[in-house]
């Protein structure tokens, strides 16, 4: 199948920083891209999604990015919090089709 | 709204034994999802269904069954329970096809233990 992966498997920020965390897909035909945070021992929550015909959304101190030039996808957390650290998981999906999740980035946010 | 709910919590099993991983949703959705996730790694799909009666292999349906007879319930079956199926288990639905977004809806999981 196709393959949606991430380029850190971990990423460690001072509170109050910036965290960027980043997402490759490989299927150029994907419309639709989510972006889940898991908090330990819980199930994945909704963070923010975004369509292909869209190369940014804002959200509440969370931004999307999609350039499908180079089939990248990337999530900013401003102002990083403690309650932030978590693992981030990117998915896409194709008209319809089932969410293909990639492995995650595991965010630890330093006091 | 509960959203999507499963039982158990936590289970462990002897290897051979079987058990059936509850999931139910109360939003009306088609689509309903089952995963399993390893330590350190990623949701892998084990089955899912786009409407009662109907229901499709994932990515690692082998050692499991499921059936959809309602809307709302969607089990998931492990019929001779294998060390290698130990994994926390989530169930998910979502609107899709009702011209919702993608957004699928994570049940909190089932922890198991297969020794």
């Amino acid at each position: 199948g196709e393959n949606v992966g991430l380029h850190l498997p971990t990423l460690s920020v001072q509170e109050g920083d910036n965290s960027i965390i980043n997402c490759a897909y490989s299927n150029s035909a994907s419309d639709y891209f989510i972006w889940y945070k898991q908090e330990s021992g819980k199930g994945p929550q909704f963070i923010i999604d975004i369509r292909s015909n869209m190369d940014k959304r804002q959200g509440q101190r969370v931004t999307v990015l999609l350039n499908k030039t180079v089939k990248h996808l990337s999530l900013q957390i401003a102002a990083t919090q403690p309650g932030d650290s978590a693992v981030y998981f990117c998915a896409e999906g194709a008209s319809g089709s089932r969410l293909t999740f990639g492995e995650g980035t595991q965010l630890t946010v330093n006091p | 709204n509960a959203g999507v709910t499963q039982t158990p919590k936590f289970r462990i099993l002897k290897i051979g034994q079987s058990m059936t991983l509850q999931c139910a949703q109360d939003m009306n959705h088609n689509y309903m999802y089952w995963y399993r996730q390893d330590p350190g790694m990623g949701l892998k799909l084990i089955y899912y269904s786009v409407g009662a009666g109907i229901t499709d292999k994932g990515e690692v349906p082998n050692g499991y069954n499921v059936s959809r007879s309602t809307t709302e319930d969607f089990p998931l079956r492990l019929e001779l329970a294998a060390p290698s199926q130990t994994s926390v288990y989530f169930c998910a639905s979502s609107g899709l096809g009702q011209g919702s977004s993608y957004e699928q809806y994570f049940g909190p999981g089932t922890r198991l233990t297969v020794t």
